[in-house]
Parts: structure tokens; sequence; C-alpha cells
């Protein structure tokens, strides 16, 4: 069955710090996608990768980075943490082929105090 | 751009209700189109979805017609039940350019009453 990873189901950490979070694929997908969800504003996506080593930006990159140096593994990166980065982060995969479904993790709930 | 509008919620039902979730979008060509649930305390799963017009998906008694001609997929359940109590997403992936991204509606909540 399809298995995507994330690493922590609750994080709390404080301002000014260097978070990861991470995120594991099982199913050999090309892409994996970083979301976060915050209520009243969907689901809105932060970075993507499509292949090992790329990545390109999505709706609200600007805070964040991201790295994929292994195909089944994604990380997000907040370089700074600031009380605005609190929310639900949620990781997704799927295959590179046309219209195929995104697979979900259960999601990351980081507080930044 | 391509967009997604779903009908706000929350949608509060009594057990055995008829369902219907509204979703339309706009897009150029001919997008895929899906619906994905979210479980409280969890992440979004795939509920069904539609390649083309007239497909219609169906998953666990919920069911969505691909409509070109009112660029609509809207969800129906026939009699819902306390545990289809979740949030419900409506989405899309274009076939211009990049077709990587999902295009997201802000979701419905469902409360489903015993």
């Amino acid at each position: 069955d399809v298995k995507v990873t994330q690493s922590s189901r609750y994080l709390v950490k404080r301002t000014g710090e260097k978070v990861f979070l991470e995120c594991v694929q099982d199913m050999d997908h090309e892409n994996m996608f970083w979301y976060r969800q915050d209520p009243g504003l969907g689901l809105r996506l932060i970075y993507f990768s499509y292949d090992v080593k790329m990545k390109e930006k999505g709706d609200i990159p600007e805070g964040y980075s991201v790295s994929r140096e292994k195909k089944e593994r994604f990380s997000l990166i907040l370089e700074s943490a600031s009380t605005n980065q609190t929310s639900m982060y949620l990781c997704a995969s799927s295959l590179a082929q046309v219209n195929q479904p995104q697979h979900f993790g259960d999601g990351t709930r980081l507080s930044i105090l | 751009g391509d967009s997604v509008t779903q009908m706000e919620g929350p949608v509060t039902l009594s057990e055995e209700a008829f369902l219907t979730i509204n979703c339309t979008y706009t897009a150029t060509g001919y997008p895929s189109l899906f619906w994905y649930v979210q479980y409280p305390g969890e992440g979004l799963q795939l509920l069904l979805k539609a390649t083309k017009a007239d497909d219609k998906g169906s998953n666990k008694g919920f069911e969505a017609t691909y409509r070109k001609e009112t660029t609509s997929f809207h969800l129906e359940k026939g009699s819902v039940q306390v545990s289809d109590s979740a949030v419900y997403f409506c989405a899309l992936i274009g076939r211009a350019g990049n077709n990587r991204k999902l295009i997201w509606g802000l979701g419905t909540s469902l409360a489903v009453n015993p």
C-alpha cells in the first residue's frame, strides 16, 4: 500500500530556530510536494520537486527551503522560524505521469513560540 | 489561471440525509478532477477522480460526474453516516503547461449527527 511518512506529528520550536521537517515515501514516486494548511486558506503549495536535486517554488516559498538528495526523501527547512509559520504541514507524492493523484502523509502540526 | 470554487461550509446533516457539495472550476482545456477527504487528525486521502468529460468517479458511496458544459464536479452521497464527518476538497490538474500541481478548492467541512 502507498505510504508517505512524515517524521513528526507534533513539533514545538522557538522563534529563530532552524527547523527541519522530513518526509519519506516508499512508492518510488518522482514528484514530491510540501503544503501548509491554515483555517480558511485551504492548502497552499510551498515547494515541489519532480526529480532528485530538482525543486520548484510553489505559491508561498518565502521563509522556506527544501532538499531532495534521494528520491524517497523530501525535506522542508524553515531557515529562521517565525510565529507566522505556525501551521499544519502536509507532504505529498505522486507519479510523474499525467493526471496522477497525490498521496499524502498525516501531517506535522508545527507550533513556533 | 486555473481555479476551483467549492461551496463554503460547514455543512451539518443528520445521518442518512442526502449530501451534495458543489464544486465548479475554471481551466484551460480539459483538466482532470479530484475529490479528496481529510478525516480529523489525518492527512488527505483521494476519494475519487474523473479524467474526461461525462466520466463518473465513485468510491465509498460517493459519486461525482465531470460536467464540461457547466464546468462542475459536484460531490454526492445518497445516505451519509457519522463516519463521513470530514473536510472535503475539490481539486484539478490542468492539461496546459505544468501539470504536476494540483489546484485546490478551500475545502468544505461536513458534520453528520446521529
